[in-house]
C-alpha cells in the first residue's frame, strides 16, 4: 500500500512567521504532488501543485519537492489568521487514485 | 462557470432508509470520486469511476452502491447496510490521468435521526 505521511499536528506558528509543513511518499514513481487546504467544515481546495525537484512559488507559498529523500513541503510566509487550516498532501500511485496525507493542521496565531 | 455541485448540502437519514447524494461536473472531466471524511479525520475512499459505465471500490465500499450512467453524473446511494453513515461527503472530479489533480464539490454532510 503506497503511502503520504504527514505530521498531523497541531502545528502553531505566530502571525507573520514562516510555516513549515512536511510531507513524505513512499512511492517512487509518483511524479507530481499535490498541497490542498481545508478549513473546519469546509471541502478540500487545491492551492499548489509541483511536478520538478526544486522550489515553485506562488505569492507566500512555496512548494519544495526532494525527489531523492521522497520529501515534499509546503511552506508559507507572513502567516496570517486566515491560513490557520488543514493542509493535505497527495500524490499518485501508478493507475490508482491520489493518495491523501491525513493532513497537518496549522493555527497561526494573532 | 465550471465546477462540481453535490446535493443536498445536509442530509439526515432514518434507521432502515437508503438515501442518495447527488454529484455533477461541468468540467468534462473523466474521472469522478467519492470520500468519506469523520471529524478530525482524513479522507477514505468510498468508490470511483475513471469513465463511463465502470466504477472500481475503494478502502471503505461497504455499505455504499454507486452508478456511472453519464459523464457528468456519480451518485452515490448510502445503504441501510452501512451501520454509521454519519459523516461528511465530498466527490471530486479529475482530468485524465493520475498525474492530475482532483478538484473537489462542497461537500455533503449526512446525519442519522
Amino acid at each position: 500500500q503506497k503511502e503520504v505521511e504527514q505530521n498531523s499536528g497541531p502545528l502553531s506558528v505566530p502571525e507573520g512567521a514562516i510555516a513549515s509543513l512536511n510531507c513524505t511518499y513512499s512511492d517512487r514513481g509518483s511524479q507530481s504532488f499535490f498541497w490542498y487546504r481545508q478549513y473546519s467544515g469546509k471541502s478540500p481546495e487545491l492551492i499548489m501543485f509541483i511536478y520538478s525537484n526544486g522550489d515553485k512559488e506562488d505569492g507566500r507559498f512555496t512548494a519544495q519537492l526532494n525527489k531523492a529523500s521522497q520529501y515534499v513541503s509546503l511552506l508559507i510566509r507572513d502567516s496570517q489568521p486566515s491560513d490557520s487550516a488543514t493542509y493535505l498532501c497527495a500524490a499518485p500511485s501508478g493507475n490508482t487514485p491520489l493518495v491523501f496525507g491525513k493532513g497537518t493542521r496549522l493555527s497561526v496565531i494573532a | 462557470d465550471g465546477g462540481i455541485t453535490q446535493s443536498p448540502k445536509y442530509l439526515f437519514r432514518k434507521e432502515g432508509q437508503n438515501v442518495t447524494l447527488s454529484c455533477e461536473q461541468n468540467l468534462n472531466h473523466d474521472a469522478m470520486y467519492w470520500y468519506r471524511q469523520d471529524p478530525g479525520q482524513g479522507l477514505r475512499l468510498i468508490y470511483y469511476s475513471q469513465i463511463v459505465n465502470d466504477f472500481q471500490k475503494g478502502d471503505i465500499a461497504e455499505g455504499y452502491s454507486v452508478s456511472r450512467e453519464k459523464k457528468e453524473s456519480f451518485p452515490l446511494t448510502v445503504t441501510s447496510a452501512q451501520k454509521n453513515p454519519t459523516a461528511f461527503y465530498l466527490c471530486a472530479s479529475q482530468l485524465g490521468g493520475g498525474n492530475q489533480p482532483q478538484h473537489f464539490g462542497d461537500g455533503t454532510r449526512l446525519s442519522i435521526l
